[in-house]
Protein backbone atom coordinates (compact mmCIF):
# COMPACT_ATOMS: atom_id res chain seq x y z
CA UNK A 1 0.00 0.00 0.00
CA UNK A 2 1.37 3.61 -0.92
CA UNK A 3 -1.20 5.53 1.20
CA UNK A 4 -0.19 8.95 0.56
CA UNK A 5 2.34 10.26 -1.91
CA UNK A 6 3.67 13.38 -1.88
CA UNK A 7 5.66 14.83 -4.65
CA UNK A 8 8.37 16.51 -5.31
CA UNK A 9 10.31 15.25 -1.78
CA UNK A 10 12.57 18.10 -1.81
CA UNK A 11 12.17 21.60 -3.89
CA UNK A 12 14.48 25.01 -3.73
CA UNK A 13 12.65 27.69 -4.98
CA UNK A 14 13.79 31.74 -5.28
CA UNK A 15 11.30 34.11 -4.27
CA UNK A 16 8.78 34.94 -6.53
CA UNK A 17 8.84 31.52 -8.14
CA UNK A 18 5.33 29.74 -8.35
CA UNK A 19 4.95 26.04 -8.23
CA UNK A 20 2.27 22.96 -7.29
CA UNK A 21 2.77 20.60 -4.37
CA UNK A 22 0.90 16.94 -5.60
CA UNK A 23 -0.46 14.55 -3.12
CA UNK A 24 -1.81 11.29 -4.07
CA UNK A 25 -3.81 8.95 -1.71
CA UNK A 26 -5.11 5.39 -2.49
CA UNK A 27 -7.28 4.25 0.37
CA UNK A 28 -10.70 5.62 -1.19
CA UNK A 29 -10.73 8.36 1.97
CA UNK A 30 -13.04 11.40 1.44
CA UNK A 31 -11.25 13.47 3.41
CA UNK A 32 -7.74 15.42 2.42
CA UNK A 33 -5.50 17.87 4.38
CA UNK A 34 -2.56 20.57 4.00
CA UNK A 35 -0.31 20.66 6.90
CA UNK A 36 2.74 23.05 7.30
CA UNK A 37 5.26 22.46 10.13
CA UNK A 38 7.37 24.95 11.14
CA UNK A 39 10.35 24.21 14.54
CA UNK A 40 8.50 24.78 17.61
CA UNK A 41 4.65 25.33 15.75
CA UNK A 42 3.39 21.75 15.25
CA UNK A 43 1.13 20.81 12.59
CA UNK A 44 -0.94 23.90 10.83
CA UNK A 45 -3.61 23.09 8.58
CA UNK A 46 -3.78 24.80 5.35
CA UNK A 47 -6.66 23.99 3.69
CA UNK A 48 -8.50 21.03 3.73
CA UNK A 49 -10.82 19.05 1.75
CA UNK A 50 -13.94 17.28 3.26
CA UNK A 51 -14.84 15.63 0.22
CA UNK A 52 -14.13 15.65 -3.31
CA UNK A 53 -15.59 19.46 -4.73
CA UNK A 54 -15.22 21.09 -1.55
CA UNK A 55 -12.44 23.00 -0.06
CA UNK A 56 -12.22 25.19 2.94
CA UNK A 57 -9.19 27.16 4.29
CA UNK A 58 -7.54 26.31 7.45
CA UNK A 59 -5.69 28.44 10.06
CA UNK A 60 -2.66 29.73 7.63
CA UNK A 61 -4.43 29.84 4.27
CA UNK A 62 -2.90 32.97 3.17
CA UNK A 63 -0.62 32.96 -0.22
CA UNK A 64 -2.08 29.29 -1.03
CA UNK A 65 -4.66 27.33 -3.51
CA UNK A 66 -5.33 24.31 -3.35
CA UNK A 67 -7.35 22.57 -5.91
CA UNK A 68 -9.19 18.81 -5.02
CA UNK A 69 -8.60 17.69 -8.93
CA UNK A 70 -10.35 14.33 -7.81
CA UNK A 71 -11.35 12.18 -5.09
CA UNK A 72 -7.83 10.65 -5.03
CA UNK A 73 -5.66 13.95 -5.40
CA UNK A 74 -5.15 16.95 -3.43
CA UNK A 75 -3.01 19.87 -4.97
CA UNK A 76 -1.23 22.61 -3.00
CA UNK A 77 0.02 25.82 -4.71
CA UNK A 78 2.27 28.61 -3.63
CA UNK A 79 1.55 31.64 -6.32
CA UNK A 80 4.19 33.91 -5.64
CA UNK A 81 6.72 31.87 -3.29
CA UNK A 82 7.84 34.14 -0.24
CA UNK A 83 10.78 33.37 2.39
CA UNK A 84 8.24 32.79 5.12
CA UNK A 85 6.41 30.20 3.04
CA UNK A 86 9.89 27.92 3.78
CA UNK A 87 8.78 24.82 5.76
CA UNK A 88 7.88 21.13 5.81
CA UNK A 89 4.60 20.50 3.97
CA UNK A 90 2.60 17.35 4.74
CA UNK A 91 -0.61 15.86 2.81
CA UNK A 92 -2.75 13.74 4.69
CA UNK A 93 -6.05 12.36 4.48
CA UNK A 94 -8.67 10.41 6.34
CA UNK A 95 -12.21 8.38 5.63
CA UNK A 96 -13.46 11.33 6.81
CA UNK A 97 -13.52 14.28 8.83
CA UNK A 98 -14.20 12.22 11.94
CA UNK A 99 -12.29 13.37 15.41
CA UNK A 100 -11.94 9.35 15.42
CA UNK A 101 -10.76 8.80 12.19
CA UNK A 102 -7.03 8.51 11.82
CA UNK A 103 -5.50 10.96 9.67
CA UNK A 104 -2.54 9.13 7.69
CA UNK A 105 0.43 11.46 6.62
CA UNK A 106 2.69 11.76 3.40
CA UNK A 107 5.91 11.57 3.62
CA UNK A 108 6.07 15.75 3.43
CA UNK A 109 7.80 18.28 1.00
CA UNK A 110 10.74 20.06 2.30
CA UNK A 111 10.45 23.47 0.64
CA UNK A 112 12.89 25.87 0.71
CA UNK A 113 12.71 29.55 -0.28
CA UNK A 114 15.37 31.88 -0.82
CA UNK B 1 -10.83 29.51 19.44
CA UNK B 2 -8.96 26.39 19.95
CA UNK B 3 -5.51 26.20 22.37
CA UNK B 4 -3.53 23.09 23.64
CA UNK B 5 -0.71 22.88 26.14
CA UNK B 6 1.65 20.29 25.71
CA UNK B 7 5.53 20.67 27.43
CA UNK B 8 8.08 21.07 24.90
CA UNK B 9 10.64 18.71 25.81
CA UNK B 10 10.59 15.52 28.26
CA UNK B 11 13.49 13.06 29.03
CA UNK B 12 13.40 9.95 30.50
CA UNK B 13 15.73 6.31 30.79
CA UNK B 14 15.04 3.51 28.68
CA UNK B 15 12.86 0.72 30.79
CA UNK B 16 10.92 3.82 32.59
CA UNK B 17 7.60 5.19 32.24
CA UNK B 18 6.59 8.52 31.37
CA UNK B 19 3.79 10.77 30.85
CA UNK B 20 3.01 13.49 28.49
CA UNK B 21 0.14 15.72 29.29
CA UNK B 22 -2.18 17.57 27.33
CA UNK B 23 -4.79 20.48 28.40
CA UNK B 24 -6.85 21.98 25.55
CA UNK B 25 -9.43 24.74 25.48
CA UNK B 26 -11.44 24.81 22.40
CA UNK B 27 -15.64 25.73 21.90
CA UNK B 28 -16.67 21.88 20.99
CA UNK B 29 -14.90 18.91 21.79
CA UNK B 30 -15.53 15.78 19.72
CA UNK B 31 -11.93 13.36 21.11
CA UNK B 32 -8.65 13.99 21.80
CA UNK B 33 -6.06 11.83 19.43
CA UNK B 34 -2.00 10.95 19.69
CA UNK B 35 0.36 11.30 16.70
CA UNK B 36 3.89 10.16 17.38
CA UNK B 37 6.46 12.12 15.09
CA UNK B 38 10.29 10.55 14.26
CA UNK B 39 12.74 13.20 13.13
CA UNK B 40 12.61 13.37 9.51
CA UNK B 41 9.77 11.68 9.32
CA UNK B 42 5.56 12.28 8.89
CA UNK B 43 3.44 11.82 12.16
CA UNK B 44 1.96 8.31 12.78
CA UNK B 45 -1.81 7.98 14.04
CA UNK B 46 -1.48 6.90 18.20
CA UNK B 47 -4.81 6.93 19.57
CA UNK B 48 -7.86 8.34 20.58
CA UNK B 49 -10.22 8.75 23.83
CA UNK B 50 -13.82 10.10 22.78
CA UNK B 51 -15.04 9.28 26.47
CA UNK B 52 -13.50 9.88 29.76
CA UNK B 53 -10.63 6.84 30.54
CA UNK B 54 -7.97 4.84 30.19
CA UNK B 55 -7.33 3.35 26.20
CA UNK B 56 -4.49 0.85 26.22
CA UNK B 57 -2.58 -0.42 22.88
CA UNK B 58 0.52 -2.31 23.94
CA UNK B 59 3.11 -0.03 26.14
CA UNK B 60 0.81 3.11 24.94
CA UNK B 61 -2.13 4.20 26.66
CA UNK B 62 -3.87 7.29 27.09
CA UNK B 63 -6.58 8.85 29.18
CA UNK B 64 -9.05 11.55 28.78
CA UNK B 65 -10.82 13.47 31.86
CA UNK B 66 -13.55 15.76 29.47
CA UNK B 67 -14.62 17.40 32.83
CA UNK B 68 -10.86 18.65 33.15
CA UNK B 69 -9.89 19.45 29.25
CA UNK B 70 -7.45 17.02 29.93
CA UNK B 71 -5.50 14.35 28.69
CA UNK B 72 -2.07 12.31 29.12
CA UNK B 73 0.01 10.01 26.98
CA UNK B 74 1.35 7.48 28.90
CA UNK B 75 4.70 5.42 27.39
CA UNK B 76 5.98 2.44 29.04
CA UNK B 77 9.03 -0.21 29.36
CA UNK B 78 10.24 2.76 27.23
CA UNK B 79 12.74 2.05 24.28
CA UNK B 80 15.09 3.98 22.70
CA UNK B 81 12.73 4.03 19.52
CA UNK B 82 10.67 6.12 21.60
CA UNK B 83 12.59 8.65 20.92
CA UNK B 84 10.23 11.41 18.62
CA UNK B 85 7.93 14.17 19.01
CA UNK B 86 4.50 13.22 20.50
CA UNK B 87 1.64 15.56 19.05
CA UNK B 88 -1.85 15.59 20.87
CA UNK B 89 -4.72 17.08 18.49
CA UNK B 90 -8.10 17.57 19.48
CA UNK B 91 -11.55 18.41 16.98
CA UNK B 92 -13.11 20.91 18.23
CA UNK B 93 -16.24 20.62 16.07
CA UNK B 94 -17.27 19.59 12.69
CA UNK B 95 -14.11 20.76 11.57
CA UNK B 96 -10.48 19.23 11.13
CA UNK B 97 -8.15 18.18 13.81
CA UNK B 98 -6.08 20.91 15.74
CA UNK B 99 -2.63 20.36 16.66
CA UNK B 100 -0.46 20.62 19.80
CA UNK B 101 3.21 22.13 19.43
CA UNK B 102 4.18 18.71 20.34
CA UNK B 103 6.51 17.12 23.02
CA UNK B 104 9.64 16.16 21.87
CA UNK B 105 10.81 12.62 24.08
CA UNK B 106 14.31 11.47 24.39
CA UNK B 107 14.96 8.20 26.10
CA UNK B 108 18.59 8.18 27.59
CA UNK B 109 20.16 4.84 28.54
Amino acid sequence: NAGVTQTPKFQVLKTGQSMTLQCAQDMNHNSMYWYRQDPGMGLRLIYYSASEGTTDKGEVPNGYNVSRLNKREFSLRLESAAPSQTSVYFCASSEDGGGGQPQHFGDGTRLSIL
Amino acid sequence: GQSLEQPSEVTAVEGAIVQINCTYQTSGFYGLSWYQQHDGGAPTFLSYNALDGLEETGRFSSFLSRSDSYGYLLLQELQMKDSASYFCAVRPGNTPLVFGKGTRLSVIA
